[in-house]
């Protein structure tokens, strides 16, 4: 089945402890991008890649950083999460740039 | 940071009644407008993506319009069933990497 995963889908943790959310897709997309989703305003783009090995920063990239390293997997790590960052977190991928996304099942994140 | 408006926020209507709503984007540097039905505990599913000026598309008993010039798509739902209801989204891809999302308008269709 075609899907976008995100690991862990419920995470509580404290200030300042790293933490990782791993996105996978197996539809051989090239493009992936996060976002968080906060109430009362509409997802916020926090990075995208367009290939392994190229990401650039979205709308509201401090406190986070990504990697590819491979073209099917997106983590999006926090070097010191604080409580500003608890969220809704969706990872999403696309064929391309501009090309129908599709979503992964979201993670929600609570920093304590 | 661009500014993407959806209006109305939310939406009551009656089964069968048929409905629209706007989504504003900047008019200039376009290269994707994008709808997206969300429902509930789940995740934004793709409805369409419109790049061209006077594009018109129709999915089932939805559809959309695009003015690129002017800055504005129409979601319109025909005969809505309750099965409709949910938060719709669009969002706004000035160059084709980035996005940006309006706040939705929630539809509640009422049986």
């Amino acid at each position: 089945e075609a899907q976008v995963t995100q690991n862990p889908r419920y995470l509580i943790t404290v200030t300042g402890k790293k933490l990782t959310v791993t996105c996978s897709q197996n539809m051989n997309h090239e493009y992936m991008s996060w976002y968080r989703q906060d109430p009362g305003l509409g997802l916020r783009q926090i990075y995208y890649s367009m290939n392994v090995e190229v990401t650039d920063k979205g709308d509201v990239p401090e406190g986070y950083k990504v990697s590819r390293k491979e073209k099917r997997n997106f983590p999006l790590i926090l070097e010191s999460p604080s409580p500003n960052q608890t969220s809704l977190y969706f990872c999403a991928s696309s064929l391309g740039p501009g090309e129908t996304q599709y979503f992964g099942p979201g993670t929600r994140l609570l920093v304590l | 940071i661009l500014n993407v408006e959806q209006s109305p926020q939310s939406l009551h209507v009656q089964e069968g009644d048929s409905t629209n709503f706007t989504c504003s984007f900047p008019s200039s540097n376009f290269y994707a407008l994008h709808w997206y039905r969300w429902e509930t505990a789940k995740s934004p599913e793709a409805l369409f993506v419109m790049t061209l000026n006077g594009d018109e598309k129709k999915k089932g008993r939805i559809s959309a319009t695009l003015n690129t010039k002017e800055g504005y798509s129409y979601l319109y739902i025909k005969g809505s069933q309750p099965e409709d209801s949910a938060t719709y989204l669009c969002a706004f891809n000035p160059t084709g990497n980035q996005f940006y999302f309006g706040t939705g308008t929630s539809l509640t269709v009422i049986p």
